[in-house]
């Protein structure tokens, strides 16, 4: 039971051009949402996060959309940079006593000089 | 400040042998994930600690896998024995607050089961 989908396994974007990431969920119980990027060979760093109670969360080039009605979310990051070529993990957590972390599959971006 | 350690980074055994991975994580870090993540698939909890008790280990195959965290520290997770399908990055991961936001991974270990 996936209860984390990111549905396109890979994107490639020109560099300088917005990359959307997508993300949906199915839990309803789910009220905080984070994105992660892991390069090869290390482990996932922490990005950006939202609170079910936002809908927008900016941080420098990256922000992110929650569509609670939807459950859906994503990340954009404008403009894109060759460094940002990574594999990149939507998570939630639900509101349970220790906020157990539960993660997608990836979205693989790869940044075109 | 020190990243989340792990060792070792690689290892390769046989189906039925037994393996062991250690964690020391961020100090002050009162949470403490063990996950696995599979090839092509996103990292899964296997447990969580809060200081050395275990919180949550509802994905943790009991019967050949097992994990302590001494004196609300370091941790050691253990497969005992191993299975085809163990084969996998296993990854430590530690923060001071709760929720995930603040959670900090180590480099992972890349486990091969021949």
């Amino acid at each position: 039971d996936q209860q984390v989908k990111q549905n396109s396994p890979s994107l490639s974007v020109q560099e300088g051009r917005i990359s959307i990431l997508n993300c949906d969920y199915t839990n309803s119980m789910f009220d905080y949402f984070l994105w992660y990027k892991k390069y090869p060979a290390e482990g996932p760093t922490f990005l950006i996060s939202i609170s079910s109670i936002k809908d927008k969360n900016e941080d420098g080039r990256f922000t992110v959309f929650l569509n609670k009605s939807a459950k859906h979310l994503s990340l954009h990051i404008v403009p894109s940079q060759p460094g940002d070529s990574a594999v990149y993990f939507c998570a939630a957590s639900d509101e349970g006593g220790y906020q157990k972390v539960t993660f997608g599959t990836g979205t693989k971006l790869q940044v075109i000089p | 400040e020190a990243g989340v350690a792990q060792s070792p980074r690689y290892k390769i055994i046989e189906k039925r042998q037994s393996v062991a991975f250690w964690c020391n994580p961020i100090s002050g870090h009162a949470t403490l994930y063990w996950y696995q993540q599979i090839l092509g698939q996103g990292p899964k909890l296997l447990i969580q600690f809060q200081n050395n008790g275990v919180v949550d280990d509802s994905q943790l195959p009991k019967d050949r896998f097992s994990a302590e965290r001494l004196k609300g520290v370091d941790s050691t997770l253990k497969i005992q024995p191993a299975k085809l399908e163990d084969s996998a990055v296993y990854l430590c991961a530690s923060s001071f607050r709760r929720r995930g936001e603040s959670a900090y991974f180590g480099p992972g270990t890349r486990l091969t089961v021949t």
